[in-house]
């Protein structure tokens, strides 16, 4: 079956430590995005990729870092620098990176700083 | 710059009633807009999508919007609701060039028997 998967389910951090969320998807798409979630504030988009190697900020990426050096990887650090960081976190990719194509979304992580 | 608002952040409807999830965006240019369903501690499913092609937008489930310029409106109904549909549900503008979405706040719908 071809989709997004993202691990761990639950994650949590000790403050000051780094953490890296993992997605992968299998559905040759060149673009994925990350979104972080926090009731009552809809998703709000972190960095994106329209292709390997590339990435752009999105409107809250202080405090994350990622990479991109497999097409069907993308996964996030949530670094010492994010000072509030619990929240549920999505991954996403589409076919291309132009306006409309379908986001589609992996089932999340849900990190919980103690 | 562009946004949308989804006016009502719950609404309940009792099983078999219309279901009416209101949203409004602002776009300088013409907009592509998306509904998303989204189940306790899961990721979102998209319900359709509108691309210009058609004003009345038919998805899964059951669900269609309509597309109105006039009113900068991409409302989400369904005929009858089924307990299955209580979820949250997000509107989304998609955003220049590059398919950056914008959400709105979302909007939980509960459906009582």
């Amino acid at each position: 079956d071809g989709g997004i998967t993202q691990s761990p389910k639950y994650l949590f951090r000790k403050e000051g430590q780094n953490v890296t969320l993992s997605c992968e998807q299998n559905l040759n798409h060149d673009a994925m995005y990350w979104y972080r979630q926090d009731p009552g504030q809809g998703l709000r988009l972190i960095y994106y990729s329209q292709i390997v190697n590339d990435f752009q900020k999105g409107d809250i990426a202080e405090g994350y870092s990622v990479s991109r050096e497999k097409k069907e990887s993308f996964p996030l650090t949530v670094t010492s620098a994010q000072k509030n960081p619990t929240a549920f976190y999505l991954c996403a990719s589409s076919i291309g990176g132009t306006g409309g194509d379908t986001q589609y979304f992996g089932p999340g992580t849900r990190l919980t700083v103690l | 710059a562009q946004s949308v608002t989804q006016l009502g952040s719950h609404v309940s409807v009792s099983e078999g009633a219309l279901v009416l999830l209101r949203c409004n965006y602002s776009s300088s240019v013409p907009p592509y807009l998306f509904w998303y369903v989204q189940y306790p501690n899961q990721g979102l499913q998209l319900l359709l999508k509108y691309t210009s092609a058609a004003t009345l937008v038919k998805g899964i489930n059951g669900f269609e919007a309509e597309f109105k310029k006039s009113e900068t409106s991409f409302h989400l109904t369904k005929p009858s609701a089924h307990m299955s549909d209580a979820a949250e549900y997000f509107c989304a503008v998609s955003r220049g060039g590059y398919n950056k979405l914008i959400f709105g706040a979302g909007t939980r719908l509960a459906v009582h028997p």
